[in-house]
């Protein structure tokens, strides 16, 4: 399943900098985009959500922005704190059939 | 905050036995899901329910699999004849509105 991709596997920022993550969509029954954070053995935490009919979604540190046109939307986190460091899962719901599917993750590591 | 809870954590098991997983989802949520995340590959997605019945299902969710709301709190997944390749991290999730999907700590399942 090659619907959501994230092609960058990892990401390293510097504490109190801005993390950006993207992803990547082929999909136009897509309805709503998630992101996911996850711990080593623990299931993935919702983060944030973006409805395709919307362009930016803000949620404290987490801003999520959507661009459909070029079926992609990144993920911005402001400030990088440690307790960020995961790996992070965007998302995609079909609008027909509910379910998720997931890219590849991104992990995180920031830096003190 | 309500959690998503899931037993066993850990299951191991021989090839060709059957295995019962079972998750509590959150109190009011109406759509049930089970993902699984083989070691190394993506999150997907297996089986979604609502309203006491499947709503859709992966070509991974074969004869050998099924799922039950027994009573009104568990959620369960049976894999009747369990494979090599079943062995796997899964993940129930619950939503409220069927958008963001809320997901429980997993069941590491090694199928020897």
């Amino acid at each position: 399943d090659q619907q959501v991709k994230q092609n960058s596997p990892s990401l390293s920022v510097q504490e109190g900098r801005i993390s950006i993550l993207n992803c990547d969509y082929t999909n136009s029954m897509f309805d709503y985009f998630l992101w996911y954070k996850k711990y080593p053995a623990e299931g993935p935490t919702f983060l944030i959500s973006i409805s395709s009919i919307k362009d930016k979604n803000e949620d404290g540190r987490f801003t999520v922005f959507l661009n459909k046109s070029a079926k992609h939307l990144s993920l911005h986190i402001v400030p990088s704190q440690p307790g960020d460091s995961a790996v992070y899962f965007c998302a995609a719901r079909g609008a027909l059939d509910y379910k998720l599917s997931f890219g590849a993750g991104t992990t995180v590591t920031v830096r003190a | 905050e309500p959690e998503v809870t899931q037993t066993p954590s850990h299951q191991v098991t021989q090839m060709g036995q059957e295995v019962i997983l079972r998750c509590v989802p959150i109190s009011n949520h109406l759509y049930f899901y089970w993902y699984r995340q083989i070691l190394g590959q993506k999150v997907e997605f297996l089986v979604s329910f609502y309203n006491n019945e499947i709503s859709e299902k992966s070509e991974i969710f074969d004869d050998q699999f099924s799922v039950e709301r027994p009573d009104g709190s568990n959620f369960t997944l049976k894999i009747r004849s369990t494979k090599l390749e079943d062995s796997a991290m899964y993940f129930c999730a619950s939503s409220k509105t069927g958008v963001e999907q809320f997901f429980g700590p997993g069941t590491r399942l090694t199928v020897l």
